[in-house]
């Protein structure tokens, strides 16, 4: 069964305090990683997909990267506006639904 | 463009009680999607609509019935609520599949007592 493992829970940084975020993954064949971001009370926002070990991307602040068993969201000199709960999701070929991890909880301290 | 709305945003229902939950999205996307989430838990995927005319089961179907009204909407229905499905539920929609990005609505925060 696809599983998803998001870590830590939660992270506390100062603002300008670069880190990681982690999300390992078991899939019987990735179609899809993907990576979203989560305001108090609303609805994910989509961040970026990833197909592939070795790809990269980045928007402003964070970057994505893949390997065969994991995902790293990496957070360079965060802002207090970046706080939220950040989500990762897979995607396999074999069935039709998306498994998301249980998210980890950023709070960027001014 | 309003994207993907949800109603109603709050719902407290007693335990046996019927309702519906609506979502509509103004993208022309053909896959929709009903997820709930709960506190320590990921999103699960409770039905979802890879086009018009069709509905297929996610991974927590158990007590919950939709319908792909047209193109536009997809709704979600508790027959019969129990407090297992207190929840938020947010509706998506991609434009083919789940491979395209997801685009989410608020969500409906749903307690049953």
């Amino acid at each position: 069964e696809d599983q998803v493992t998001q870590s830590p829970e939660a992270l506390r940084l100062q603002e300008g305090e670069s880190s990681s975020l982690n999300c390992s993954y078991t899939v019987s064949g990735l179609r899809g990683l993907f990576w979203y971001r989560q305001d108090p009370g609303k609805g994910p926002e989509f961040l970026f997909t990833l197909y592939s070990a070795g790809e990269e991307k980045e928007k402003e602040r964070l970057k994505a990267t893949l390997t065969k068993k994991e995902s790293f969201l990496h957070i360079t000199a965060p802002k207090p506006e970046d706080s939220a709960t950040y989500l990762c999701a897979v995607q396999s070929y074999n069935n039709n639904d998306m498994r998301f991890g249980a998210g980890t909880r950023l709070t960027v301290k001014p | 463009n309003a994207g993907v709305t949800q109603t109603p945003k709050f719902q407290v229902l007693k335990t046996g009680q019927s309702m519906t939950l609506q979502c509509a999205q103004d993208m022309n996307h053909n896959s929709m999607y009903w997820y709930r989430q709960d506190p320590g838990m990921g999103l699960r995927l409770i039905y979802y609509s890879a086009s018009e005319g069709t509905t297929d089961k996610g991974e927590v179907p158990n007590g919950y019935n939709v319908s792909r009204l047209n193109k536009r909407e997809f709704s979600l229905r508790l027959e019969s609520a129990a407090p297992s499905q207190t929840s938020v539920y947010f509706c998506a929609s991609s434009l083919a599949g789940f491979t395209d990005t997801q685009y989410f609505g608020p969500g409906t925060r749903l307690t049953v007592l």
